[in-house]
């Protein structure tokens, strides 16, 4: 099993939908979780970071399940500029920080 | 945005060359990360250093040489590579290996392609 899976997509939505996105992760000891972003031949760029009690930036929100293990990403009224790879990414390391990456759910919003 | 620089952006070799990758941070970190990111593949971390010293070398081949002289440089030193090694070089940093709310900044990348 991956550290960390992401449905690879691609997730093709008209402009103003709403899309989600879910990742799993493998170790429940895990400590952070973030959303990264990444758009064509770029680097990762941090969207978000997701704490345990939700939270909120303007139209992303970001989840976290300890639970289940799953992180989710919301994003509300998707716009064109929206259109990227979103990576998770979870921090499982027990002594120092140990960042694994899933491979990355593609957007692709259309006009 | 100029937090995390890499020198050179593209880089094309042969299987018997020398090169050296180059990284800078300009973020007063005091961690800082090699990854290797194939098509189709999440990022996978090469090594890692903190204060200078190695933390981690994630089973990487001899081929593949890090070097940190100060925590805000890292190289990459590269020797007789195969073309599997053509891949996006990324450069992060972190403010420390420790802090639980730490984040990392990706430098642009090197665009490797060996021949």
């Amino acid at each position: 099993r991956k550290e960390v899976e992401q449905d690879p997509g691609p997730f093709n939505v008209p402009e103003g939908a709403t899309v989600a996105f879910n990742c799993t992760y493998s170790n429940s000891a895990s400590q952070s979780f973030f959303w990264y972003r990444q758009d064509c031949r770029k680097e990762p760029k941090l969207l978000m970071s997701v704490y345990s009690s939700g939270n909120e930036d303007g139209r992303f929100t970001a989840q976290l399940n300890r639970a289940s293990q799953y992180i989710s990403l919301l994003i509300r009224d998707s716009k064109l500029s929206d259109s990227a790879t979103y990576l998770c990414v979870v921090n499982m390391g027990a002594t120092f920080n140990k960042f694994y990456f899933g491979s990355g759910t593609k957007l692709n919003v259309k006009p | 945005e100029t937090g995390v620089t890499q020198t050179p952006r593209h880089l094309v070799m042969g299987m018997t060359n020398k090169k050296s990758l180059k990284c800078e941070q300009h973020l007063g970190h005091n961690a800082m990360y090699w990854y290797k990111q194939s098509a189709k593949k999440p990022l996978e971390l090469m090594f890692v250093y903190n204060f200078k010293e190695q933390t981690e070398n994630n089973s990487v081949p001899s081929r593949f040489s890090p070097e940190c002289p100060n925590s805000s440089h890292l190289f990459l030193h590269l020797h007789t590579l195969q073309p599997e090694d053509s891949a996006l070089y990324l450069c992060a940093s972190s403010p420390s290996l420790r802090g639980r709310t730490d984040t990392q900044y990706f430098g642009p990348g090197t665009r490797l392609t060996v021949l």
